[in-house]
């Protein structure tokens, strides 16, 4: 089955502890990137990857890393969390530019 | 600047009552996608219309590209219809994708 696939899928944790949220797809998709949503603000892009070791900065970078050694991931790092990184976090990825965009199921991160 | 908006910001309907959603798109903004986020949190598609009409059962969207809109229109509603409807759009300079801040629908029975 084409997914997107996201891990973990809630997380809760504190200030400052390091964390990585993975996402895989398993269609081949040279563009992934990934989103925040906030209630009021929608969903913004942090960061996108056109194609392996190339990532770019959506609109929301700060405070986030990613990175892309390979087609099908592209983990979000958190160095040191904070509570206003406590947002649902969704991956997605398209095969290019003029293709949808598929999503996964979300993740739904706790900082406190 | 670079701007995706919805209209309504929310809407009630009865059930079986018929629904238009608008978005307004700035200029160098393309690709649009229409997408559903149902009551559990999850996103999805429901057209991919840079331009022309495509309809999916009850579900149907028109993109006017030249005018720089596109509607979604629900016929029929029902109760799992409601959620928040996003459209979003690739901004043609450098390929970010811009979402809308939604239209929540809530369908009642």
């Amino acid at each position: 089955e084409a997914q997107v696939t996201q891990n973990p899928r809630y997380l809760i944790t504190v200030t400052g502890k390091k964390l990585t949220v993975t996402c895989s797809q398993n269609m081949n998709h040279e563009y992934m990137s990934w989103y925040r949503q906030d209630p009021g603000l929608g969903l913004r892009q942090i960061y996108y990857s056109m194609n392996v070791e190339v990532t770019d900065k959506g609109d929301v970078p700060e405070g986030y890393k990613v990175s892309r050694k390979e087609k099908r991931n592209f983990p979000l790092i958190l160095e040191s969390p904070s509570p206003n990184q406590t947002s649902l976090y969704f991956c997605a990825s398209k095969q290019g530019l003029p293709y949808e965009q598929y999503f996964g199921p979300g993740t739904r991160l706790t900082v406190t | 600047g670079i701007q995706v908006e919805q209209s309504p910001p929310d809407l009630i309907l009865q059930e079986g009552a018929n629904s238009t959603l608008r978005c307004n798109f700035s200029d160098s903004v393309n690709n649009l996608q229409w997408f559903h986020q149902n009551p559990w949190g999850q996103l999805i598609n429901l057209f991919y219309i840079p331009s022309g009409t495509k309809q999916n059962g009850r579900l149907s969207a028109t993109t006017v590209a030249t005018e720089r809109y596109s509607l979604l229109y629900i016929s029929s509603s029902q109760t799992t219809d409601s959620g928040v409807y996003f459209c979003a759009g690739v901004w043609n300079r450098d390929d970010k994708i811009i979402f809308g801040k939604g239209t929540r629908l809530h369908i009642l029975p």
